[in-house]
This record gives C-alpha cells, sequence and structure tokens, in this order.
C-alpha cells in the first residue's frame, strides 16, 4: 500500500517558468514532510520540509505547500533552471513515532529545457 | 565537513552470498538509517540506529541486519543473497532520534547479484 504517491513520473518545464511537483498521501498520522532532490549517481540532497502546522514554507526559489484537508503537499520552483533537472522524492515522517523513519513516493523526474 | 560517507560505492556479489556496507554520519550525527531503493521506487526504510541501539526496522526479512559503534559509524550485513537484493543501499544520518528534523544521505552502495 502506497501511503506516499507522486502520481506524475515526470515534467518537462522551460528554463525561466515555474515548475509544480505534486505528492498526495493516505495517512493523516503524517506531521512533517520533505522534499528531496536526485541527480544520477548520488544520494538523495534535502531540499525543504513543512512541518504540518504550517502550510506553506519558503526557501529560495523553492516553496513547499501543504494541504492537510486534501492530504497534498507540492513543491514550487521559480523560476526553474537546468541544473534543477533531477528526480524529485516526496517523504514523509508520521507524528509521534519512536523513529524518524521517512516514507518516500516512487519520485518525479523534472526536465527543466534550456 | 565531510557528508555522509558509503563504502564501498560499488559491489558485485553472487546469490548465497554475504555483504558488509559501511556508513559514517556527518559529525555529530547521533542517528543512522538504513534504506534500499530499487530501480523505479523511492527509498524504503530498513532500520534505523540510535546511540548504538536498534530503534526501528522496516519490513525486511532476518537475513538483513545492522549494528552502530561507538563513533556513530554503522554497518548494513545482508546475508544469503539473493537476486532480488540487487539495489541502491542508502545511509542517512541525522543529530536526534526523532523529531521534526531532515535526513542528510550519502551517495549509496550499488549491490548487483548476480
Amino acid at each position: 500500500d502506497q501511503q506516499v504517491k507522486q502520481n506524475s513520473p515526470s515534467l518537462s518545464v522551460q528554463e525561466g517558468r515555474i515548475s509544480i511537483l505534486n505528492c498526495d498521501y493516505t495517512n493523516s498520522m503524517f506531521d512533517y514532510f520533505l522534499w528531496y532532490k536526485k541527480y544520477p549517481a548520488e544520494g538523495p540532497t534535502f531540499l525543504i520540509s513543512i512541518s504540518s502546522i504550517k502550510d506553506k514554507n519558503e526557501d529560495g526559489r523553492f516553496t513547499v505547500f501543504l494541504n492537510k484537508s486534501a492530504k497534498h503537499l507540492s513543491l514550487h520552483i521559480v523560476p526553474s533552471q537546468p541544473g534543477d533537472s533531477a528526480v524529485y522524492f516526496c517523504a514523509a515522517s508520521p507524528y509521534g513515532g519512536a523513529t524518524n523513519k521517512l516514507i518516500f513516493g516512487t519520485g518525479t523526474l523534472l526536465a527543466v529545457q534550456p | 565537513d565531510a557528508g555522509v560517507t558509503q563504502s564501498p560505492t560499488h559491489l558485485i556479489k553472487t546469490r548465497g552470498q554475504h555483504v558488509t556496507l559501511r556508513c559514517s554520519p556527518i559529525s555529530g550525527h547521533k542517528s543512522v538509517s538504513w534504506y534500499q531503493q530499487v530501480l523505479g521506487q523511492g527509498p524504503q526504510f530498513i532500520f534505523q540506529y540510535y546511540e548504538k541501539e536498534e530503534r526501528g526496522r522496516g519490513n525486511f526479512p532476518d537475513r538483513f541486519s545492522a549494528r552502530q559503534f561507538p563513533n556513530y559509524s554503522s554497518e548494513l550485513n545482508v546475508n544469503a543473497l539473493l537476486l532480488g537484493d540487487s539495489a541502491l543501499y542508502l545511509c542517512a544520518s541525522s543529530f536526534e532520534e526523532h523529531g521534526n528534523q531532515p535526513q542528510h544521505f550519502g551517495d549509496g552502495t550499488r549491490l548487483s547479484i548476480l
């Protein structure tokens, strides 16, 4: 049972435009959400996170939005740059867990065209 | 500062063999987690260790084991290797045992089973 879903396997965007990556989750016990970027032959790199007590978090060109009622989060990248081309993973962590276990989606491949 | 380091980067084994993968966390980080990533999927949680004790275990068979040393480095051991164990094995570290904090990943060990 996939608790974190990224329904778009790939996304293509023009340089300078906005990239919007989406993620849905099913477990209402998740209270911390993260986005990671992964280049080939490298490990995932942490981008940005959001706690369930917020609905928006911004860091430079990256903004994450959380809609708890819809169990949906999105990552906005503005403006998109060719170096942003990578696989983006959404991850979630359950509230009150004894561990910091992360549950990942299957990833979205973002291609930013020059 | 050095990030999470993993060794070896690549490994080829045959079915039935045993393998040991190694991880050194970011300096000061006391929690180490292991993840398995197969092609086309997001990373899947295997273990978390904190202060040398197991804090969490994912849905993996007993052939998988791990330990953490006093310097917080960690080993992942897999016995009786199967073809399905072919994957990228990722190590992640964080400062605390749990809570809302990002985990930082190494570049992984690519394990191929022939």
